[in-house]
């Protein structure tokens, strides 16, 4: 069964600085792993996927990283600003013989002004 | 425009009833899924669907139920046999090996 764990569980951080996210999942037999951002009360919105051929993505200030052997992945974000905090979550796509999108239980970030 | 809608957006639901959670996409996509969100808490897997016809209890299948008929629609029942279902709800969908997209979410909540 795959379980996925995202460490910090929270973090908050002033205005301008790096950070990374971390993601760790037990089954490495994945399509793929996305990066979701969650705002309170809504949907997910996708920042990036990274298929398992690849070692990471960008986009904009965002790249995610992945290790597929090792099952960890993480998400950089760099010069953070008021408007990225949220929540972040992690999720691979497969593991053994499904398709199953499991999700980590997120990153809740607070970037201050 | 290509999307997942999921509708109504917040449902209200007496003791002992059945309500259905509608969702649709229209991305031609093979797999569809249900989630739960609970409070400050992640998404936990419901069933999920990869082809027309078929489908899979998640992690928290008991108290729900779904069907598959047609490719673009995967609609799910929170029956009275769940006993706590007042949550977010939320339906997804992915190509083969592909991008998850998201609907906006059903609040549910128990008067």
């Amino acid at each position: 069964k795959q379980e996925v764990t995202q460490i910090p569980a929270a973090l908050s951080v002033p205005e301008g600085e790096n950070l990374v996210l971390n993601c760790s999942f037990t089954d490495s037999a994945i399509y793929n792993l996305q990066w979701f951002r969650q705002d309170p009360g809504k949907g997910l919105t996708s920042l990036l996927l990274i298929q398992s051929s690849q070692r990471e993505q960008t986009s904009g200030r965002l790249n995610a990283s992945l290790d597929k052997s090792s099952g960890r992945s993480t998400l950089y974000i760099a010069a953070s600003q008021p408007g990225d905090s949220a929540t972040y979550l992690c999720a691979p796509l497969g593991g053994g013989a499904t398709n199953k999108l499991i999700f980590g239980t997120g990153t809740l970030l607070a970037v201050q002004p | 425009d290509g999307g997942i809608t999921q509708s109504p957006k917040y449902l209200f639901r007496k003791e002992g009833q059945n309500v259905t959670l509608s969702c649709e996409q229209n991305l031609n996509h093979d797999a569809m899924y249900w989630y739960r969100q609970d409070p400050g808490q992640g998404l936990r897997l419901i069933y999920y669907s990869q082809i027309v016809n078929d489908f899979q209890k998640g992690d928290i299948a008991e108290g729900y139920s779904v069907s598959r008929e047609k490719k673009e629609s995967f609609p799910l029942t929170v029956t009275s046999a769940q006993k706590n279902p007042t949550a977010f709800y939320l339906c997804a969908s992915t190509p083969p090996g592909g991008e998850a997209f998201f609907g906006q979410g059903t609040r549910l909540t128990v008067v």
